[in-house]
Formats: structure tokens, C-alpha cells, sequence
């Protein structure tokens, strides 16, 4: 069974840092991979999603890498602002037999300091 | 704009009860999910479904079944409510091979069973 970890849980920053939030997973053959943000109390909001034949995908301060070869994607957020401050998931999809699903993991918790 | 809408932000229903959450999209997606979020456990597939009429179990089905009549519409049904299904509802929906969109999301329901 797929497993998607991020690590840390939680991370506190001072507005204006660039950070990075990690994502790993354990099945190779992934289709693709899609990057969430989710406020409190609210459904989530896709950000990013990345092709398995992509290395890349960059949306305003954003930016999301893949290395199928390590099993890891980071979301890198450039100049952080308290308006970032949410829990950011990951998400690692397949697609077969006439179905496409995604399996998350647990999401970091992102808090921003003004 | 695409979307997926849920009918009920907020829903406290009675132990024993039958509860209906609703789901509707409108990008024609053949996939539709259902998920439950609680703290420390993230995303628990419920159900889903990837065509009219089709329904499959996802890892936490007791409790639960399913309605998906027309193509837009899937419906979660909690046949008799118990306080262990207090938590938040999430829906998704997808293309087949998922597309360049992925999975997108309803604003979630929040429900407590008293």
C-alpha cells in the first residue's frame, strides 16, 4: 500500500523566510502529484500538481519539485507572508484500471509569524 | 469556475438518526470521493465512485453507504448515526486518469452527531 509522509508535522517561520515542506513516498511508479492547501475548518484548495514526467511546476511564490527517483517533492514558498499560515498536504496519485486516486499525507502545519 | 459544492457547511444530527451529505460537481468528472478528516488520523477514504450507478469501498466504509444516480450527484449516507461519526465530510471528484486538475474539492461539511 502507498504511503505519503511530510515531515515536520509543524513548522513556525518569521514572515518574509523561504521555506521549503517536504513530501516522500514509497510507490515509484506515481502518475502524478498534487499539492493542497487547506485553512482551518475549510475543504482543500489545490496548488500544484505535477505530471510523473515532470520535474517542476511553479505558480506565483510557489514552486513544486518531483524526484521520482529519491520518492520526495518539496513545496517551495518564496517570501513567506501570514496569509501562508495553513496546513499544506501532499498528495501522490495512480491511475489504473479505469480509476485515478490520490493518497495524502498528513500535511504540515504552516504558521507564519508577522 | 469549476466546482464542487456541498450542501451543508454545518450539520448536528441526533444519535440513531439518518443523515444525507450531498455532493454536486460540475466539470463532468466521471470519479467522485468521499472522505472523513479527523485530527492526528488525516484523510480516510470512505467511498467512491467512477461512473453512474458504480460504488467501491475505501478503507473505512462501515456505517456508510453511497448514492450515485446521476453523474453530478453523490450522495454519503450515515444509516444510523453515532457520535464516532462526528468529524469533517469531505468531497472530491476527478477525471478518469485524473486530467491536469487532479482531485478538486467541496468546502467540507461539519458534522456532529449529539
Amino acid at each position: 500500500k502507498q504511503e505519503v509522509t511530510q515531515i515536520p508535522a509543524a513548522l513556525s517561520v518569521p514572515e518574509g523566510e523561504n521555506l521549503v515542506l517536504n513530501c516522500s513516498f514509497t510507490d515509484s511508479a506515481i502518475y502524478n502529484l498534487q499539492w493542497f492547501r487547506q485553512d482551518p475548518g475549510k475543504g482543500l484548495t489545490s496548488l500544484l500538481l505535477i505530471q510523473s514526467s515532470q520535474r517542476e511546476q511553479t505558480s506565483g511564490r510557489l514552486n513544486a519539485s518531483l524526484d521520482k527517483s529519491s520518492g520526495r517533492s518539496t513545496l517551495y514558498i518564496a517570501a513567506s507572508q501570514p496569509g501562508d499560515s495553513a496546513t499544506y498536504l501532499c498528495a501522490q496519485g495512480q491511475s489504473g484500471a479505469g480509476s485515478y486516486q490520490l493518497t495524502f499525507g498528513k500535511g504540515t502545519k504552516l504558521s507564519v509569524i508577522p | 469556475d469549476v466546482k464542487v459544492t456541498q450542501s451543508s457547511r454545518y450539520l448536528v444530527k441526533r444519535t440513531g438518526e439518518k443523515v444525507f451529505l450531498e455532493c454536486v460537481q460540475d466539470m463532468d468528472h466521471e470519479n467522485m470521493f468521499w472522505y472523513r478528516q479527523d485530527p492526528g488520523l488525516g484523510l480516510r477514504l470512505i467511498y467512491f465512485s467512477y461512473d453512474v450507478k458504480m460504488k467501491e469501498k475505501g478503507d473505512i466504509p462501515e456505517g456508510y453507504s453511497v448514492s450515485r444516480e446521476k453523474k453530478e450527484r453523490f450522495s454519503l449516507i450515515l444509516e444510523s448515526a453515532s457520535t464516532n461519526q462526528t468529524s469533517m465530510y469531505l468531497c472530491a471528484s476527478s477525471f478518469t486518469t485524473g486530467g491536469g486538475l487532479g482531485y478538486t474539492f467541496g468546502s467540507g461539511t461539519r458534522l456532529t452527531v449529539v
